[in-house]
């Protein structure tokens, strides 16, 4: 079935530096994608999403780019803040009628002042 | 304007009971899904709901799990004789297209 793959770990960096998080998705059509954030004891949020080949989300300074060649889907931030850590969720949307979340496995993201 | 909400935030219960969580969608959401999101398996699809339609059952991973709407509107999700491997966070998202909106989730721990 459809499913997707988070770089394993939590991830800390300095404010200021430049954020990447891997994603790679399976499916067998032509899915959405996106990326939702979880700040701490909070909901999930939507961050950004894409949903056709070479389409770029973005927002609040973050981007992702849905690449079919790779079938990728990183996500990517110039300048982290400290209120960017959170946790952090690759997903793409099931095509077959119920449009259901598959989700990676989530990276805990740590900014450090 | 109000989003999802569900209750209770945080539930504790004993193995072997029965237990209910509910749900309340944004208002004029016809989708409703309730996912589960624990440390061993991260976040799963559980089921959904789409107006009067028949729900798509197929992630609950047992028969101790069932789920119902009413109205399409509220929903709740039951978990009969509770195991302890059922301890994790339930989250409940409405959708009218494509996005899913999340609640708060309630956080489920089988002593």
């Amino acid at each position: 079935g459809d499913s997707v793959t988070q770089m394993e770990g939590p991830v800390t960096l300095s404010e200021e530096a430049f954020l990447t998080i891997n994603c790679t998705y399976t499916a067998t059509g032509y899915p959405s994608l996106f990326w939702y954030v979880q700040y701490p004891g909070e909901g999930l949020q939507l961050l950004l999403k894409a949903t056709k080949a070479d389409d770029k989300g973005s927002n609040k300074g973050f981007e992702a780019t849905y690449r079919k060649e790779t079938t990728s889907f990183h996500l990517e931030k110039g300048s982290v803040q400290v209120s960017d850590s959170a946790v952090y969720f690759c997903a793409l949307s099931d095509q077959h009628g119920n449009n259901r979340l598959a989700f990676g496995k989530g990276n805990q993201v740590v900014v450090i002042p | 304007g109000a989003g999802v909400s569900q209750s209770p935030s945080n539930k504790v219960t004993e193995k072997g009971k029965d237990v209910e969580l509910r749900c309340d969608p944004i208002s004029g959401h016809t989708a409703l899904y309730w996912y589960r999101q624990s440390l061993g398996q991260g976040l799963e699809f559980l089921i959904y709901f789409q107006g009067n339609s028949a729900p798509d059952k197929s992630g609950l991973p047992s028969d101790r799990f069932s789920a119902e709407r009413t109205g399409g509107s509220v929903s709740t999700l039951t978990i009969q004789r509770t195991q302890q491997e059922d301890s994790a966070v339930y989250l409940c998202a409405s959708s009218f297209r494509a996005e899913q909106f999340f609640g708060p989730g309630t956080r489920l721990t089988v002593l």
